[in-house]
């Protein structure tokens, strides 16, 4: 299995909703990566597990909340989000935290809409 | 700063060979990275460059010169399915990935 896995690929949200992203990869890799792409411009690093434990956090707001219950599992927690918030959440893993020739390995992402 | 370059767009014919640069000022460095993007699809992998030299991947090159701080992607034989963003990332000391803002590549027939 070579795969990333996120779901759900789309979500339409109220700014009063509580949602979660979820992402998956069975490759043995031990860091996982959420990245927030808005169109037309390069990915942004948003949080990145090392281990199972939270290594960068790139200043997010708390209305996004990370989780890492597992080597396989990441999840963000989205709540009382801005409609400035509608993106495409990419999850991301590679085989180690922070190193040289670290590829990293992307899932097809969550698109989310906040009205 | 920390800052990549490479251009917004450019364009391309089918069969044709392409080069996409890529400039970058960084606080030190730990390779350079190319991914390609389809539109509302996942980055992909396609190369990386820690040391100066070419390295060749099928129809896809990637350039690497630390002193120049310059990279490039070469593409050949192009078809129509390289129409794509090309993004390039720079690791710097701290072992976090740079990016630049992509270079979106048009193939035309």
């Amino acid at each position: 299995d070579t795969e990333v896995t996120q779901t759900p690929k789309h979500l339409v949200m109220g700014m009063t909703n509580k949602k979660s992203l979820k992402c998956e990869q069975h490759m043995g890799h031990r860091a996982m990566y959420w990245y927030k792409q808005k169109a037309k411009k390069p990915p942004e690093l948003m949080f990145v597990y090392s281990y199972e434990k939270l290594s960068i956090n790139e200043s997010v707001p708390s209305r996004f909340s990370p989780e890492c219950p597992n080597s396989s599992l990441l999840n963000l927690h989205l709540h009382a989000l801005q409609p400035e918030d509608s993106a495409l959440y990419l999850c991301a893993s590679s085989q180690e935290g922070l190193s040289g020739a670290n590829v990293l390995t992307f899932g097809a992402g969550s698109r989310l809409t906040v009205l | 700063g920390q800052n990549i370059d490479q251009p917004t767009e450019m364009t391309a014919t089918e069969g044709a060979i392409v080069q996409i640069n890529c400039t970058y000022q960084t606080s030190g460095f730990n390779g350079l990275f190319w991914y390609q993007q389809h539109a509302g699809e996942a980055p992909t992998f396609l190369s990386y460059n820690v040391l100066d030299g070419l390295e060749e991947k099928g129809r896809f090159s990637s350039f690497l010169s630390r002193s120049k701080g310059y990279s490039y992607l070469l593409l050949k034989e192009l078809q129509m399915k390289d129409s794509a963003s090309y993004l390039c990332a720079v690791m710097d000391s701290n072992y976090q990935l740079i990016w630049g803002a992509g270079t979106k590549l048009i193939i035309k027939p």
